[in-house]
């Protein structure tokens, strides 16, 4: 199975920062890597697939970008409604996986 | 709007066996690929199973092959999880999610609220 690597595991930001999440795979996964977004007792959304494509209705704040076989979830200037966990998935192999996720939080 | 309303949950005991069912509206059900995925309490997300639109691809996490059988019923609109010889480890939360695509595997695209399963003697 493919394993995916989040990092870090928590962080903690004031509004208006710029955070930036890390997900690594354990193999090559191309671009088949999306992200979503779990706000606290919700279900998950879709924020970003195909690594870099925002989802329907996703704020422009949000981006995603590869470099090497890094994976990068950005937030350009954190918003309090941002307090979530996030999860990175591939879909090269299956079984899909997810990453452990990150949780964000506002100072 | 996309709604899809999981059913079926509940407390079993180890070995035994549940159906969870999901109702699909707001969109063509035929046109596209659905997933169960689950998240145990407190913990991360899970994939559980796919099944293309016409059902010619199924795919299992390891943890529940030859356990779990996915399948849809297209006249009802619904998806479903037969889940036997439960373990405790298969307690969770499992989502009902919609795929983009219709014959991809690939994106979660939209989620149901989740129905919990409890396994525990």
């Amino acid at each position: 199975d493919i394993q995916m690597t989040q990092s870090p595991s928590s962080l903690s930001a004031s509004v208006g920062d710029r955070v930036t999440i890390t997900c690594q795979a354990s193999q090559d996964i191309f671009n088949y890597l999306n992200w979503y977004q779990q706000k606290p007792g919700k279900a998950p959304k879709l924020l970003i697939f195909d690594a870099s494509n925002l989802a329907t209705g996703v704020p422009s704040r949000f981006s995603g970008s590869k470099s090497g076989t890094n994976f990068t979830l950005a937030i350009s200037s954190l918003q309090p409604e941002d307090l979530a966990t996030y999860y990175c998935q591939q879909y090269d192999n299956l079984p899909r996986t997810f990453g452990q996720g990150t949780k964000v939080e506002i100072k | 709007e996309v709604h899809l309303v999981e059913s079926g949950g509940g407390l079993v005991q180890p070995g035994r066996s549940l159906r969870l069912s999901c109702a699909a509206s707001g969109f063509t059900f035929d046109d596209y690929g659905m997933h169960w995925v689950r998240q145990a309490p407190g913990k991360g997300l899970e994939w559980v199973s796919g099944i293309t639109w016409n059902s010619g691809r199924i795919a299992y996490a390891d943890s529940v092959k030859g356990r779990f059988t996915i399948s849809r019923d297209s006249a009802k609109k619904s998806l479903f999880l037969q889940m036997n010889s439960l373990r405790v480890e298969d307690t969770a939360l499992y989502y009902c999610v919609k795929d983009m695509h219709p014959g991809g595997l690939n994106y979660f695209d939209n989620w149901g609220q989740g129905a919990l399963v409890t396994v525990s003697s």
